[in-house]
C-alpha cells in the first residue's frame, strides 16, 4: 500500500490555467507538508497542517491555496499558473511537528506550463 | 535561520569504493540534522538522521553519518558502494518554528556509481 500518494504523478498545462494537485496518506499522521522541487532539485517548503490546521506558510505567492478537508488530506490549488511554476511538487507528512517524526514523501507531481 | 551547505553537487566513485558525502550546516540552536535519498522519479526516503546520543548514527543500508558539533558537519559515509547507491542524497536541517518542525534542504549531491 501505498502511504503517501499524490495524484496526478504529471500534470502539463498552459499558462494562465487554474489546476489542482491531490495528496493523501494511509500512516494515520497528523502533519502534512507540500514541498517545492525546482529543475536544480533545490527542495523548498511551502507550507504545514497540523490537525488540519496552517502552521508553517512559507513565502509562496498567494495564488497557491493549500486546503486540508482532514488530517489524511492535504491539496493545493494553484491560479494563474506561470511558467515559474513547472517544478515537482512532494507531499510529505509526519507523526506530530517535532523533528522525531520522520516526513514521510510522496513519488512528486512533477507540472510543466507550456 | 538554518541553512545547509552540500559541498559537491556530483561525487562519481567506482563500485565497491569508499564514498563520502559532505555537509555542513549552520544552526544557533538545537541541532536535528537528517540525510534523505531520492532514487530517480521517486520522492525522499529518511536514510538516517541525529537528534542526540551517539555522535555516530547508521543506516539499514550500510551508510553512516558522524555529527561533529565543532566543525559544524554530518558528513555521509559508505565503505563500500554498490550500483543501487546512485540517487541523489540530500542533507537537511530541522527548523522549529512555532512548535512546527520544517526541514531546510542543501543543494543535494548526485551519487553516480561507475562499474
Amino acid at each position: 500500500d501505498t502511504a503517501v500518494s499524490q495524484t496526478p504523478k504529471y500534470l502539463v498545462t498552459q499558462m494562465g490555467n487554474d489546476k489542482s494537485i491531490k495528496c493523501e496518506q494511509n500512516l494515520g499522521h497528523d502533519t502534512m507538508y507540500w514541498y517545492k522541487q525546482d529543475s536544480k532539485k533545490f527542495l523548498k517548503i511551502m507550507f504545514s497542517y497540523n490537525n488540519k490546521e496552517l502552521i508553517i506558510n512559507e513565502t509562496v505567492p498567494n495564488r497557491f491555496s493549500p486546503k486540508s478537508p482532514d488530517k489524511a488530506h492535504l491539496n493545493l490549488h494553484i491560479n494563474s499558473l506561470e511558467l515559474g511554476d513547472s517544478a515537482v511538487y512532494f507531499c510529505a507528512s509526519s507523526q506530530g511537528t517535532g523533528p522525531r517524526g520522520a516526513q514521510h514523501f510522496g513519488d512528486g507531481t512533477r507540472l510543466s506550463i507550456l | 535561520a538554518q541553512s545547509v551547505t552540500q559541498l559537491d553537487s556530483q561525487v562519481p566513485v567506482f563500485e565497491e569504493a569508499p564514498v563520502e558525502l559532505r555537509c555542513n550546516y549552520s544552526s544557533s540552536v538545537s541541532v536535528y540534522l537528517f540525510w534523505y535519498v531520492q532514487y530517480p522519479n521517486q520522492g525522499l526516503q529518511l536514510l538516517l538522521k541525529y537528534l542526540s546520543g551517539s555522535t555516530l548514527v547508521e543506516s539499514i543500508n550500510g551508510f553512516e553519518a558522524e555529527f561533529n558539533k565543532s566543525q559544524t558537519s554530518f558528513h555521509l559515509r559508505k565503505p563500500s558502494v554498490h550500483i543501487s547507491d546512485t540517487a541523489e542524497y540530500f542533507c537537511a536541517v530541522s527548523e522549529i518554528i512555532q512548535g512546527a518542525q520544517k526541514l531546510v534542504f542543501g543543494q543535494g549531491t548526485r551519487l553516480t556509481i561507475n562499474p
